[in-house]
């Protein structure tokens, strides 16, 4: 079955302590993406990878780092998260094609970090 | 300004009635696509509908059709014959084709929460 997953789907978390979440996608998908939703304002992307070893930063990278070594993975890390990391985080796939090429989302990642 | 703005933050409607979710956007792009995804309360993101900037004919997948006119910019959304499963968050969202991340990102509105009334 064509998906994205992510691990894991609830987290909680201390201020400070490095975390990281997966992503990982079966569709041979060039295009990768992390966005966070939070409560009245949408969805908003954070970082986005072109195919591997190419990423670059979205709307509100900071507090943020990702990699993307093999073009199935593609992993979120906060390196100290905060209070104001707290949110639902989703990872999107798609390919390279164009316009019309539909994100396929993972089943998101709720963090609170207390 | 916004790119996506979605004016309805909630929205009911009586089962098996149509209703309309309303999306404007804001682009100086000429070519760029409109998407709209449902979020259930289990959290996940369904795509629903597609529209690119120069298809000649408004999309319609089954119950869901994209009333698109494009000299307003408004991208609305009609779900005809409600269910109770369409009882959900919907966003709007835009990918524009030319400028630099824009064409890797899409960009949504803060989402209009429908509820279905038996």
């Amino acid at each position: 079955e064509a998906q994205v997953t992510q691990n894991p789907r609830y987290l909680i978390t201390v201020t400070g302590k490095k975390l990281t979440v997966t992503c990982s996608q079966n569709m041979n998908h060039e295009y990768m993406s992390w966005y966070r939703q939070d409560p009245g304002l949408g969805l908003r992307q954070i970082y986005y990878s072109m195919n591997v070893e190419v990423t670059d930063k979205g709307d509100v990278p900071e507090g943020y780092k990702v990699s993307r070594k093999e073009k199935r993975n593609f992993p979120l890390i906060l390196e100290s998260p905060s209070p104001n990391q707290t949110s639902l985080y989703f990872c999107a796939s798609r390919t390279a094609g164009g316009l019309n090429t539909e994100a396929f989302f993972g089943q998101g990642t709720r963090l609170t970090v207390v | 300004a916004q790119k996506i703005t979605q004016t309805q933050p909630g929205m009911f409607v009586q089962e098996k009635e149509a209703v309309t979710l309303d999306c404007t956007y804001d682009t100086s792009d000429p070519s760029y696509g409109l998407f709209w995804y449902k979020q259930p309360s289990s959290g996940e993101m369904i795509f629903l509908i597609y529209q690119g900037s120069y298809d000649q004919q408004n999309a319609t997948e089954g119950r869901y059709s994209l009333n698109f006119q494009k000299a307003r910019k408004s991208a609305n959304l009609v779900i005809s014959a409600s269910q109770l499963g369409d009882s959900a968050m919907y966003f709007c969202a835009m990918r524009e084709a030319s400028f630099g991340a824009g064409s890797y990102q899409l960009t949504f509105g803060k989402g209009t929460k429908l509820s279905v009334i038996p």
